[in-house]
This record gives C-alpha cells, sequence and structure tokens, in this order.
C-alpha cells in the first residue's frame, strides 16, 4: 500500500514552454502533498504544499506564479513549471501524506532537462 | 522550523557487516514522528522505519533499528547484515503532528556497502 505515482518520469522542454508534472497517490486518498525540488547529491528542498480544494502553500523564495500547482482531488496534484528556463532545469518530487498513519510516501520524481 | 543535523557525508561498509548512522534534532515539542528514508541510485525515496516520539521503545524493521534517545534528542538508524542493495543516501527527517505534515530533513549520509 501506499503507492504514489509521478508522470513523466522524464522530460525534456525548450526554454521558454511550459511544463506539467502529475503526482497521484494510487491506493489511498491524500488531502495533503508535497512538491520538492532536488539537486544532486542534497537533501529534499521543499516548494510547496498542496491541499486539496484549496490554494496552495509556497515556501519562501519559490515562485508561486512560475510553479503553478493544482490539487483538485483527492488523488491527484499537478506542478506546472510555466515559462521554464534552464535554471529550472532539476529533479523534482513529490510526496502525499497517507492520513491515518501521519507519514509522507514519495513519488519516483521527474528529471526536468531544460534546453 | 527543526533542525536536523546528519554529521556523516559519507559512509562505507562491508557487505553482511553493521553500520550506525547518527542523527540529532533540536525541538522544543513533546510530541512528533522521526522518520529515516532511504534513497538509491534510482532516486526514489523509500520509507525505511518511523518512530512516534511517545513511543519509548525503539522500532525496527528487519535488519533497520533505531536507537531513539528522547532526552539527547538522538536517533540513529543502525543496519546489520548489510547488503549491497542498502548502497544509498539515507535521509533523517522530523514532522510534527497533527496536521502539520512537513518534514525537516537532514543533510543526508550516503552509504556505500562493498562487496
Amino acid at each position: 500500500g501506499a503507492v504514489v505515482s509521478q508522470h513523466p518520469s522524464r522530460v525534456i522542454c525548450k526554454s521558454g514552454t511550459s511544463v506539467k508534472i502529475e503526482c497521484r497517490s494510487l491506493d489511498f486518498q491524500a488531502t495533503t502533498m508535497f512538491w520538492y525540488r532536488q539537486f544532486p547529491k542534497q537533501s529534499l528542498m521543499l516548494m510547496a504544499t498542496s491541499n486539496e480544494g484549496s490554494k496552495a502553500t509556497y515556501e519562501q523564495g519559490v515562485e508561486k506564479d512560475k510553479f503553478l500547482i493544482n490539487h483538485a482531488s483527492l488523488t491527484l496534484s499537478t506542478l506546472t513549471v510555466t515559462s521554464a528556463h534552464p535554471e529550472d532545469s532539476s529533479f523534482y518530487i513529490c510526496s502525499a501524506v497517507a492520513g491515518v498513519q501521519e507519514t509522507q510516501y514519495f513519488g519516483p520524481g521527474t528529471r526536468l532537462l531544460v534546453l | 522550523a527543526q533542525t536536523v543535523t546528519q554529521s556523516q557525508p559519507e559512509m562505507s561498509v562491508q557487505e553482511a557487516e553493521t553500520v550506525t548512522l547518527s542523527c540529532t534534532y533540536d525541538t522544543s515539542e513533546n510530541n512528533y514522528y522521526l522518520f529515516w528514508y532511504k534513497q538509491p541510485p534510482s532516486r526514489q525515496m523509500i520509507l525505511v522505519i518511523r518512530q512516534e516520539a511517545y513511543k519509548q521503545q525503539n522500532a525496527t524493521e528487519n535488519r533497520f533499528s533505531v536507537n531513539f534517545q528522547k532526552a539527547a534528542k538522538s536517533f540513529s538508524l543502525k543496519i546489520s547484515d548489510s547488503q549491497l542493495g542498502d548502497t544509498a543516501m539515507y535521509f533523517c527527517a522530523f514532522m510534527k503532528p497533527p496536521g502539520d505534515y512537513k518534514l525537516s530533513f537532514g543533510a543526508g549520509t550516503t552509504v556505500t556497502v562493498r562487496a
């Protein structure tokens, strides 16, 4: 149980285009999901908290207009990187909270490369 | 935010041997959860073990066990009978429930198991 999927696993796009990443909890409902960014050999950096049915809460320094988050259902959250630039290239990871266990379970991550 | 410190950037262990990873944290809370996550080269974050602060008994999961010292704010992970598949980056994390499901992560410890 507690499986989280993420799609796509890898995406290459041109500078200036937008990219959408989906995060799904497959066997449980998640009112809360998180989006992280991770650079090689570093820890996870929290970008935002995604709450079903309400606006996302962004961490300090994260541009909410650039990283659009939508949590339209109890099993799906999406992260859209708008007008992507090479500096947005990174590994993006989502997680979903299994409420009863109060534990975050992670998706496999998305590697974004902006050319 | 809570501070989580992992003082060992890298560790190496011979297959079948035991290795212990250290983690300390700083909090004024009495009720909280602590986690160890594993991130192998695939970069999938995997939950290894979870400990509730109110429980005095140390959590164990097969070859993985923790030494939770609440007064000392220490939460070390012991990997027994190390296997090649244990090669990964290990992150210690702190959560303050209820309702706040954010994780504060340590910087991580890279464990390499040698054949």
